[in-house]
């Protein structure tokens, strides 16, 4: 079983709508959790950190189920611009272990 | 601006011919690492350092080596490159063990022929 898994993908959605991407890890050490985007041929940039209480930024929200191993994030009215692959982070023991998911790759359609 | 810088950004050399990959940061962070990013299997690290002189392998570190000796810089050392080297590299940085996340550079696309 891999480390970390996401939604195989591709989403192409349209414009407007609403998506949410999945993920889950294996290793129930891990401590700290992130989502990170990354356009293609580029460097992967941090979208948002996961808390355990759920947190939001503007259009975006994440949820963190400790006990299922389970992250996920959500993108509400989607623009162009969100078009991007997106990576599930996990770091265990808040050290240099950063496990990246593959990457579930979204197309927002005008 | 708060960055890590790769240089070069393309690089194409030929077997065997060594070459450097260097990185720097501005933020003083205490850990910065090297990724390598291929189709099909993401993101994998290769070596990591937590601070001055202190390096580690990660989970890719065959035929790369690493070298720590200011907070700052972080290069990456291909001392005889392969074919099976041809790969996005990207550097990365962080403060140190928090919550806080990698920033990355912007990338080198190395082709070697």
């Amino acid at each position: 079983r891999k480390e970390v898994e996401q939604d195989p993908g591709p989403f192409n959605v349209p414009e407007g709508a609403t998506v949410a991407f999945n993920c889950t890890y294996s290793n129930s050490a891990s401590q700290s959790f992130f989502w990170y985007r990354q356009d293609c041929r580029k460097e992967p940039k941090l979208l948002m950190s996961v808390y355990s209480s759920g947190n939001e930024d503007g259009r975006f929200t994440a949820q963190l189920n400790r006990a299922s191993q389970y992250i996920s994030l959500l993108i509400r009215d989607s623009k162009l611009s969100d078009s991007a692959t997106y990576l599930c982070v996990v770091n265990v023991d808040y050290g240099q272990n950063f496990v990246f998911g593959p990457g579930t790759r979204l197309s927002v359609l005008p | 601006e708060a960055q890590v810088t790769q240089n070069p950004r393309y690089l194409i050399t030929v077997t065997g011919k060594k070459l450097t990959v260097t990185c720097s940061q501005n933020m003083n962070h205490e850990y910065m690492s090297w990724y390598r990013q291929d189709p099909g299997l993401g993101l994998r690290q290769i070596y990591y350092s937590m601070n001055v002189e202190v390096t580690d392998k990660g989970d890719v570190p065959e035929g790369y080596k690493v070298s720590r000796k200011e907070k700052r810089n972080f290069p990456l050392i291909l001392e005889s490159p392969s074919p099976n080297q041809t790969s996005l590299y990207f550097c990365a940085s962080r403060p140190g063990p928090t919550v806080y996340g990698y920033t990355f550079g912007s990338g080198t696309r190395l082709t070697v022929v």
